[in-house]
């Protein structure tokens, strides 16, 4: 059974701060990282892609992956009240057909 | 904007009824996904579509069905509605190149 598992929340971070979400995968093989930005009531919205271990920023976003610790986070910057939300990291790979397998999900509260 | 659509975006419905939910989409995409998602248990995959009349179960796809007779259109029928069944459902595409998933705006179903 493959697993995503994420760091429990709710988190709660001031404005300003440096928010920074948690992701662990049971498939040492897995190959591509998703993270997901989902507000109460709507859908979830691709944020970040990762498919190499390292480092990727997109303006305020950083994602980081470690494959030998199966690891992947994503840290936000400066965090602003609109980034309030559910963020949810997906994972899919060789071994997964055409699935992918998506974490619980980590609530995140900035507070002004 | 991956160009897809839901309907009914809103449906309640009583116990035993047949429910049809579709999924829409406008850019070729191959692959297609239902989710439901519920409180604690995350998003969990329904049934799968990589091609016209091809498709494939995933975790929680018992009391359900899918057809997919045309490329953009994508069905999910719940036969009998029970009130287990009560969530929100959401479609999906897959692009090939990245790998990565886009979610349509979804459909709130209630079973009373």
């Amino acid at each position: 059974q493959k697993e995503v598992e994420q760091n429990s929340g709710p988190l709660s971070v001031p404005e300003g701060a440096i928010a920074s979400l948690n992701c662990t995968y049971s498939d040492r093989v897995s190959q591509s990282f998703f993270w997901y930005r989902q507000y109460s009531g709507k859908s979830p919205e691709l944020i970040m892609s990762i498919y190499s271990n390292g480092d990727k920023e997109d303006g305020r976003f950083t994602a980081q992956l470690n494959k030998a610790s199966q690891y992947v986070s994503l840290l936000i910057r400066d965090s602003q009240p609109s980034d309030s939300a559910t963020y949810l990291c997906a994972v899919t790979g060789d071994n997964y057909g055409q699935n992918f397998v998506f974490g619980p999900g980590t609530r995140l509260s900035v507070l002004p | 904007d991956a160009g897809i659509t839901q309907s009914p975006r809103h449906k309640v419905t009583e116990t035993g009824t047949p429910v049809t939910l579709r999924c829409h989409q406008t850019e070729n995409h191959r692959y297609m996904y239902w989710y439901r998602q519920d409180p604690g248990h995350g998003l969990r995959l329904i049934h799968y579509s990589y091609g016209v009349k091809d498709t494939d179960k995933g975790e929680v796809s018992d009391g359900y069905s899918v057809s997919r007779s045309k490329t953009e259109d994508f069905l999910l029928t719940l036969e009998s509605a029970t009130s287990s069944q009560t969530s929100v459902y959401f479609c999906a595409i897959k692009e090939l190149v990245a790998h990565q998933q886009f979610f349509g705006p979804g459909t709130r179903l209630t079973v009373l």
